[in-house]
């Protein structure tokens, strides 16, 4: 079973800070890791695929990189908004038994909150 | 592009009912998964169908079934249904060997 664990839970932050949230999946067998951003009652929407280890992608005022050798990823926002409230997700795909390119395991969210 | 659609958007169903829930993918894709997302958990992966049969299959009874038709929709069929099967479940789509997926809004079941 793999194990994939996302921290802190919940993340209350004032306007203008900065934050980043942890993902720690398996060492083994990585394929990709996927981040997403889920706002309430919408779609879970796709923010980074990442493949290569050392990889760090941007887009905006978030960023993410990843180790998989340490099988961890973070995600920063910098100069938070509270449009940014939202949960945030991760997934990870294993390469095990051959390419799974479709089953994402994903961890339980950080759930940011940013207050005006 | 409509992206991926899902229907109902809610649905209450009594225990021991069958449900079947509904997805339409992305324009051009061709792989449909399934998740469920129970209260305070991340999304589980169900099933994947891909050229109309299941390519994957998580962790789920056998009460949970699916199927794929020609034009790569996705029909999510749930038997026997119990109380822990309230939840939202999610449709993505891909293409086959794709890394992305692209989520729908989900179907909230609940069963009293």
């Amino acid at each position: 079973i793999l194990n994939v664990e996302q921290s802190p839970q919940s993340l209350h932050v004032q306007e203008g800070d900065s934050t980043n949230f942890t993902c720690s999946f398996p060492s083994s067998n990585f394929y990709a890791l996927h981040w997403y951003r889920w706002e309430t009652a919408k779609s879970p929407e796709a923010l980074f695929v990442m493949t290569l280890n050392g990889d760090e992608k941007k887009k905006g005022r978030i960023s993410a990189t990843l180790n998989t050798k340490e099988g961890y990823s973070y995600l920063y926002i910098k100069g938070s908004q509270p449009e940014d409230s939202a949960t945030y997700l991760c997934a990870f795909i294993s390469n095990a038994g051959g390419t799974s390119y479709g089953k994402l395991t994903f961890g339980q969210g950080t759930i940011l909150t940013v207050h005006p | 592009d409509a992206g991926v659609t899902q229907s109902p958007t809610h649905l209450i169903k009594t225990r021991g009912q069958q449900v079947t829930l509904r997805c339409s993918p992305k324009s051009g894709h061709d792989t449909v998964s399934w998740y469920q997302q129970a209260l305070g958990q991340g999304p589980q992966f169900i099933f994947q169908y891909y050229e109309e049969e299941e390519r994957q299959r998580g962790n789920f009874p056998d009460r949970f079934s699916g199927h794929q038709f020609p034009n790569y929709s996705s029909e999510l069929n749930v038997n026997a249904l119990l109380l822990g099967d309230s939840a939202l479940y999610l449709c993505a789509s891909s293409f086959l060997g794709g890394v992305g997926q692209y989520f729908g809004p989900g179907t909230r079941l609940t069963v009293t």
